[in-house]
């Protein structure tokens, strides 16, 4: 069993659709992180959530401790939101997904 | 800032060879991350640094992995020797402080073929 479990692992969707991407973890952590890798194959951190909610233009990040659960909302997708999502979550070691891979087709 | 610089961006060795990776983070921050990405396993965290010291080495594979960081704005990790099952694309990446601090910032990252 993996410590950090993510879903969908694949999604299409139409432009301007709302996409959620669920992050489930096993282990104590004390931060967790949300990747965005670019067909390119570059990385860029969209989020580090210990607590809450964090909101960058159409992102939206949540993560509820209690129920060892965060998930990374996209509104009003565009094909360039295409690519990996990666959590990543962290404490005394450190645990990553497999990632979801989003198409978002115009 | 030109962001996190890493260096080669493109290795190709042989198997038996010594392999260096380099790093320079963003001026400023104390924490500094090496990752390994393969198809197989996906993105791994190899270790890291607060202020120049070694934090967490427990993802670092096995004794042919070091890593180094001398100062605040470079660090190295050196694969010695190499074999075909460390070719991977290697990034590094800082942030101001540690895991908690906030975002991380990726370098463009090094693709290491090892034949």
């Amino acid at each position: 069993k993996n410590e950090v479990e993510q879903s969908p692992q694949n999604l299409t969707a139409q432009e301007g659709e709302f996409i959620t991407i669920n992050c489930s973890y096993s282990v104590g952590i004390s931060a967790l992180h949300w990747l965005q890798q670019h067909p390119g194959g570059g990385i860029v951190s969209l989020f580090m959530l210990s607590s809450g909610k964090k909101k960058h233009g159409r992102l939206i990040a949540t993560i509820n401790i209690q129920e060892k659960h965060s998930s990374l909302h996209i509104t009003a997708s565009h094909p360039r939101d295409s690519a990996v999502y990666i959590c990543a979550a962290g404490g005394n070691q450190f645990y990553f997904g497999t990632g979801t891979s989003l198409t978002v087709i115009p | 800032d030109a962001g996190v610089i890493q260096s080669p961006r493109h290795e190709v060795t042989e198997m038996g060879q010594e392999v260096t990776l380099r790093c320079k983070p963003i001026s400023g921050h104390n924490s500094l991350f090496w990752y390994r990405q393969t198809m197989m396993r996906g993105l791994e965290l190899l270790i890291y640094f607060n202020n120049n010291v070694p934090i967490d080495d427990s993802g670092m594979p096995e004794d042919r992995f070091s890593a180094k960081m001398p100062n605040a704005s470079f660090s190295t990790l050196k694969i010695q020797p190499s074999e075909p099952r460390d070719s991977a694309v290697y990034f590094c990446a800082s942030s101001f402080r540690g895991w908690t601090s906030g975002e991380q910032y990726f370098g463009p990252g090094t693709r290491l073929t090892v034949t």
